[in-house]
């Protein structure tokens, strides 16, 4: 079974710059969550979908990042515009009715911002 | 609200020898606990877990940890490590439902030194 697919795994950019996140769940995963992990620091829920609905984005900073999930499946997270504070690891993770409260994460795209 | 204390930032213990990372938690609720570990370059990935049932929960590579109610702390524990377990380890709680969102700790870093 395939695991969790993020893309890209490194973006480098300049401030006030765009950047979007890609994620692909576990298939058959109606969950699907993005973190926010800053160097030093746990990973922060960004938002959390419970398929293409939003179950909590009471942490998204919303005048800049926005995030969709049209069909149900994968997702996009973008940040417009970028901030010198956005420099994250973005982590994508999944989870289903059957996985016994465990979310399943992808690799992360490291966001550097200069 | 939740709240996760990981008491240490990082950890040095020679390998062979014994380990504690220690965990606090903060909830007006009961919570489901986790352990995850992250290796460089990496997601998450979860070591164990505990939802109910026996308060000592084993998991993999030879961690376990205990869940004490009464003084609100999951700590982990391995009786031998290995160098392959350098990592940042993050304990994280959830509310006792499914699918709901991680709070996670600070992490703590683990070095095993030969």
């Amino acid at each position: 079974e395939a695991g969790v697919a993020q893309s890209p795994r490194y973006k480098i950019i300049e401030k006030r710059q765009s950047v979007a996140f890609w994620c692909n769940p576990i298939s058959g995963h109606a969950t699907l969550y993005w973190y926010q992990q800053i160097l030093g620091q746990g990973p922060k829920l960004l938002i959390q979908f419970q398929n293409n609905g939003v179950v909590d984005d009471s942490q998204l900073p919303k005048d800049r990042f926005s995030a969709e999930r049209l069909k149900g499946v994968d997702s996009t997270l973008k940040i417009q515009p970028a901030k010198l504070e956005d420099s994250a690891v973005y982590l994508c993770a999944s989870t289903s009715r059957t996985s016994a409260a465990e979310q399943f994460f992808g690799p992360g795209t490291r966001l550097t911002v200069l | 609200a939740q709240s996760v204390t990981q008491l240490d930032s990082q950890v040095p213990v020679f390998e062979e020898a014994p380990v504690e990372l220690r965990c606090n938690y903060s909830s007006s609720v009961s919570v489901y606990l986790f352990w995850y570990v992250q290796y460089p370059n990496q997601g998450l990935q979860l070591l164990l877990k505990y939802l109910s049932g026996s308060t000592l929960v084993k998991g993999i590579n030879g961690f376990e940890a205990e869940f004490n109610k009464s003084q609100t702390s999951f700590h982990l524990r391995k009786p031998s490590v290995h160098i392959s377990d350098t990592a940042e380890y993050f304990c994280a709680v959830s509310a006792p439902q499914g699918a709901q969102k991680l709070v996670f700790g600070q992490g703590t870093r683990l070095t095993i030194n030969p």
